[in-house]
């Protein structure tokens, strides 16, 4: 099946440190989006950014995309222990149905 | 507003077995979903409905049906379990195909 690639695998920063996480396909992308999974639950979703947009901005998370190089990051800035989870993208193509990543999973330690 | 509500949380089958996963959403969503999650192999998308009346097979509809009963509710029946198909499921809602999703909290399925 076709699966976006997300790097790294696992992450592991200190609270305070800034968090990066980078999702790329091979098809064309429509929007992009990103989750958070906390163990034992369910996905929240965070962010969608559009083909059409660039950078977007919600609290401590920053997403950009380049869809010349058919990628996007997530930010997240100050990290706390909180935020400790697993962070999955997901491109909408251009047939609407959603291709997800394998997660990226981030343990911000106190 | 509960968001979307599915039950059970927790289920242990017997191979052979069969069970419906309920699924409902509050938010007057057209688009509903079925995932599965196993370690290391991400999410996978069993069935989806675009809108009422509609169902369409995903990645891995393999001994599964499903069954959009209304706007609201989206059930995900296993006939026959079998032990390849212990997973986590998770039921999910968007407002149109392609737009973010609302997630359940999930039903973890052991079929011995």
């Amino acid at each position: 099946s076709q699966q976006g690639e997300e790097d790294p695998q696992a992450l592991s920063i200190q609270e305070g440190e800034n968090a990066t996480m980078n999702c790329s396909y091979k098809t064309s992308i429509n929007n992009l989006q990103w989750y958070r999974q906390n163990s034992g639950r369910g996905l929240v979703h965070l962010i969608l950014i559009r083909s059409n947009e660039r950078e977007k901005h919600s609290g401590r998370l920053r997403v950009t995309l380049d869809t010349s190089k058919k990628s996007s990051s997530l930010l997240i800035t100050a990290s706390r222990a909180a935020d400790t989870a697993s962070y999955f993208c997901a491109n909408a193509g251009n047939n609407r149905k959603l291709i997800w990543g394998l997660g990226t999973s981030l343990a911000v330690n106190p | 507003n509960a968001g979307v509500t599915q039950t059970p949380k927790f289920q242990v089958l017997k191979t052979g077995q069969s069970m419906t996963l309920q699924c409902a959403q509050d938010m007057n969503h057209n688009s509903m979903y079925w995932y599965r999650q196993d370690p290391g192999m991400g999410l996978r998308l069993i069935y989806y409905s675009a809108s009422e009346g509609t169902t369409d097979k995903g990645e891995v509809p393999n001994g599964y049906n499903v069954s959009r009963l209304n706007k609201r509710e989206f059930s995900l029946r296993l006939e026959s379990a079998a032990p390849s198909q212990t997973s986590v499921y998770f039921c999910a809602s968007s407002a149109w195909t392609g737009e973010y999703l609302f997630f359940g909290s999930g039903t973890q399925l052991s079929v011995l």
